[in-house]
């Protein structure tokens, strides 16, 4: 599966959209990207996932560049709750390939008052 | 989506002790996995539970140290075994089901810490 990358940590303003960044240069085109999330002592979240149009749900929306070497998550009213570290991962969907998820350093989002 | 859940959620052991941990899933999943996330780390794979056959482990992970067992479509045991220090972590079942495009889902894990 292809690597990708996050940045550490960044800080979010409550009830501003979020957006969060994740870099996938080397993905192929049968890998997905998911979208998950980790809260403090908490199993990781699902968020959402895409091939290659923008999704949306109800909870966050990503938008996927033309090339798909990147992706961006987006929280449209970020609140205290949303604190947590937040991980993109990019991975073949299909039985053959395991199935497996890839969990890379996420990013630590930290929303402020 | 179903509802996960691990058991026991944590537990303080002796070392050279084991503990098996439970995941029992309320429908049927197509595949179950077993993950460990060392503090402050992310987590990583220790391997599928295979329905009915041998898990399949990641590079790191021996069947003798965490053997597992998935005898039916909705359980699945990871039993750490001859536990040292080392070996304290938040262990977490995730599971798929249906079409393999669609999500894993994470049980909120077992917490162990080992004296």
């Amino acid at each position: 599966d292809a690597k990708t990358t996050q940045p550490p940590s960044m800080d979010c303003a409550e009830g501003r959209a979020a957006n969060l960044p994740c870099n996938h240069s080397t993905i192929s085109g049968n890998e997905y990207v998911y979208w998950y999330r980790q809260i403090h002592s908490q199993g990781p979240q699902y968020i959402i996932h895409g091939l290659k149009n923008n999704e949306t749900n109800e909870m966050a929306s990503l938008i996927i560049t033309e090339d798909r070497k990147s992706s961006t998550l987006i929280l449209p009213h970020a609140t205290l709750r949303d604190t947590a570290v937040y991980y993109c991962i990019v991975r073949v969907a299909s039985k053959a390939a395991g199935n497996k998820l890839t969990f890379g350093g996420g990013t630590r989002v930290l929303v402020k008052p | 989506s179903a509802v996960i859940s691990q058991k026991p959620s944590r537990d303080i052991c002796q070392r050279g002790t084991s503990l098996t941990i439970q995941c029992q899933v309320d429908s049927q999943v197509t595949m179950m996995f077993w993950y460990r996330q060392q503090p402050g780390q992310s987590l990583t794979l220790i391997a599928t539970a295979n329905q009915g056959s041998e898990a399949t482990y990641e590079s790191g992970f021996v069947i003798d140290k965490f053997p597992i067992s998935r005898p039916n479509l909705t359980f699945s045991t990871l039993t750490v075994s001859n536990m040292s220090p080392e070996d304290s972590s938040i262990y977490l079942c995730s599971v798929l089901w249906g079409h393999p495009n669609q999500p894993q889902h994470f049980g909120d894990g077992t917490r162990l810490s080992i004296l």
